[in-house]
């Protein structure tokens, strides 16, 4: 069974850089859109981005500038690094996995979530 | 972007009931849309995917239909473990877009 598991720091100074890790355990992290989605407290949810296997991302226009997303084959992790944070980007952050192939589009597996909170 | 809204925002029900939720896209997405449950301090939980398909292991008493702009999640019949927020999500272009929610609770 495949699982996700985010990992990284809970607390983030303003105009710092936030960096996650998702975990990919149980499964092989090819053919599969890894995505990064939000959730700000008593909020709804939003999408950041994705990577796919072949390297490629797409970003929410909303954070394109401040967003990368990499991927890490040899350890199956895929990373969000979101730069000059402000309070507005606390939030539960959840790493997903995204089938893309007809007919199913659909965040089929999620992280359990991790709450990073922006604070000096 | 693709605006994604939800009717209503929240409700109340008992067990049993036969609950409808609506979500509606700004413009057409086929039947791009999936439904998604989440529990407080939970990652939310595919139920349906393009539309009207179950994704597996949930049970028959959600159904979701509709296509272009205007969809559905139905519960035929509420269970206790049925109380949650319900989001739709649009997967027909980027950026990928959620609705608002709709909260379900015990009346």
């Amino acid at each position: 069974q495949v699982q996700l598991q985010e990992s990284g720091p809970g607390l983030v100074k303003p105009s710092e850089t936030l960096s996650l890790t998702c975990t990919v355990s149980g499964g092989s992290i090819s053919s599969y859109y890894w995505t990064w989605i939000r959730q700000p407290p008593g909020k709804g949810l939003e999408w950041i981005g994705y990577i796919y296997n072949s390297g490629s991302t797409n970003y929410n226009p909303s954070l394109k500038s401040r967003v990368t997303i990499s991927l890490d084959t040899s350890k199956n992790q895929f990373s969000l690094k979101l730069s000059s944070v402000t309070a507005a980007d606390t939030a539960v952050y959840y790493c997903a996995r995204r089938i893309a192939a007809r007919p199913i589009y659909a965040f089929d597996m999620w992280g359990q979530g991790t709450m990073v909170t922006v604070s000096s | 972007a693709i605006q994604m809204t939800q009717s209503p925002s929240s409700l109340s029900a008992s067990v049993g009931d036969r609950v409808t939720i609506t979500c509606r896209a700004s413009q057409g997405i086929r039947n791009d849309l999936g439904w998604y449950q989440q529990k407080p301090g939970k990652a939310p939980k595919l139920l349906i995917y393009a539309a009207s398909s179950l994704q597996s292991g949930v049970p028959s008493r959600f159904s979701g239909s509709g296509s272009g702009t205007d969809f559905t999640l139905t519960i035929s019949s509420l269970q206790p473990e049925d109380f949650a927020t319900y989001y739709c999500l649009q997967d027909y272009n980027y950026p990928l877009t959620f609705g608002p929610g709709t909260k379900v609770d015990i009346k």
